[in-house]
């Protein structure tokens, strides 16, 4: 069974910093792209940022990128988000994902989500 | 304002048909696959139909996707009390290199 479990969301003040974790098991996680999704309060999702399944290749979007990197460790089948210079817009739900179906937009596996919220 | 456009609230009464839109472009919708998810409240997204028109293990019949040029659909028939929830629609976007979400539309069973 595939396990998706985050960590690491927190209160955290403007221009401060947190990084969040997903661990992974029940799969082959060097095998898989792995994205986070994030959603604010009372809002839609928004797709945050992909790693391919051996770290090279990573995506961003726009409102993250420069401030957030997306990394994984294969030995500890753990994902990584390290978020920087975080905003009040960035308080969100943030979700770890399995790529499916060898498509960046497809994940059938999510996790719980972590809260992060950027207040003072 | 999001890249895929959904209307934010649909509504049916059990038993129904009930269809939502989404539409995109031809760098998103146009040349890539179609993905839906359900969301209940306070629970993670769950994938509904992938690659346009098919269902994973699990998802009932009941739902099945469509996709003509840049528009894709959802339709629920049989509407049930338990489908009220929100529902989004993504697709990767080749022009921006990112996956591209629709802003949800909100389906309230009455």
């Amino acid at each position: 069974e595939v396990q998706l479990l985050e960590s690491g969301g927190g209160l955290v003040q403007p221009g401060g910093s947190l990084r969040l974790s997903c661990a992974a098991s029940g799969f082959t996680f060097s095998s898989y792209a792995m994205s986070w999704v994030r959603q604010a309060p009372g809002k839609g999702l928004e797709w945050v940022s992909v790693i391919s399944g051996g770290g090279g290749s990573t995506y961003y979007a726009d409102s993250v990128k420069g401030r957030f990197t997306i990394s994984r460790d294969n030995s500890k089948n753990t994902l990584y988000l390290q978020m920087n210079s975080l905003r009040a817009e960035d308080t969100a739900v943030y979700y770890c994902a399995k790529r499916d179906y060898g498509d960046y937009a497809a994940s059938e596996n999510w996790g719980q989500g972590t809260l992060v919220t950027v207040s003072s | 304002q999001s890249v895929l456009t959904q209307p934010p609230s649909a509504s049916g009464t059990p038993g129904q048909r009930v269809t939502i839109s989404c539409s995109g472009s031809s760098s998103n919708i146009g040349t890539n696959y179609v993905y839906w998810y359900q969301q209940l409240p306070g629970t993670a997204p769950k994938l509904l139909i992938y690659r346009n028109n098919q269902r994973p293990s699990g998802v009932p019949d009941r739902f099945s996707g469509a996709k003509s040029g840049t528009s894709a659909s959802l339709a629920i028939s049989g509407l049930r009390s338990e489908d009220e929830a929100d529902y989004y629609c993504a697709a990767w976007d080749d022009s921006l290199s990112v996956v591209v979400f629709g802003g949800g539309t909100k389906l309230t069973v009455l």
